[in-house]
């Protein structure tokens, strides 16, 4: 099964702030990852499709790079809105896998 | 609008059997790929199966294969998750997603589960 591991776990920003997330994979799966945000008791919602394309109707701050085995998504410019919880997803092979999710609090 | 609504959650004991469901509308059901993914504390976010656009192909995590089946009725816009056998570590909540592996096209890149139902919630307790 192909890991993926997020850091950090969580992370304290102010809005207006700069986040990034880390998600590494324990093998190689091209750009086939997704990011998602989830808020409690909801839903996760796609933001990042194909390691880097936003999502339609997902804010421009949002954006995600990488391939292989490195992805990043970063926030520029947090909003009250984006205080979540952020997973990455690989696609390449099953078992499909989720990262172990990174939250984002407030400071 | 493009929707996916489960249904079928409860309190059960353990050993004991359940069916949830997952009604779609707004798109054309019959061309997707379609997931079960769980979600609880202990293990977070976890893929439990696909099934193809048309229920020609199958896929199941470890640790649930041999007691989950998925099904679908095109003709009636409608996954199904058939769980035997329920442990206490099945307690979770249970949505079902789309994207874009195992539709009716070929997937040249993975578009990512971009349609979510709300969940239904299992609980497996004595």
């Amino acid at each position: 099964d192909i890991q993926m591991t997020q850091s950090p776990s969580s992370v304290s920003a102010s809005v207006g702030e700069r986040v990034t997330i880390t998600c590494r994979a324990s093998q190689g799966i091209g750009s086939w990852l997704a990011w998602y945000q989830q808020k409690p008791g909801k839903a996760p919602k796609l933001l990042i499709y194909a390691a880097s394309n936003l999502q339609n109707g997902v804010p421009s701050r949002f954006s995600g790079s990488g391939s292989g085995t490195d992805f990043t998504l970063t926030i520029t410019g947090l909003q009250p809105e984006d205080f979540a919880t952020y997973y990455c997803q690989q696609a390449i092979s099953f078992p499909l896998t989720f990262g172990g999710g990174t939250k984002v609090e407030i400071k | 609008q493009v929707e996916l609504v489960e249904s079928g959650g409860g309190v059960v004991q353990p050993g004991r059997s359940l069916r949830l469901s997952c009604a779609a509308s707004g798109f054309t059901f019959s061309n997707s790929g379609i997931h079960w993914v769980r979600q609880s504390p202990v293990k977070g976010l976890e893929w439990v199966a696909l099934i193809s656009y048309d229920g020609g192909n199958k896929f199941y995590a470890d640790s649930v294969k041999g007691r989950f089946t998925v099904s679908r009725d095109n003709s009636k816009n409608t996954l199904y998750l058939e769980i035997n056998s329920l442990r206490v570590e099945d307690t979770a909540v249970y949505y079902c997603a789309k994207d874009n592996i195992f539709g009716v096209a070929t997937a040249l890149q993975y578009d990512g589960m971009d349609v979510w139902g709300q969940g239904t919630t299992v609980t497996v307790s004595s």
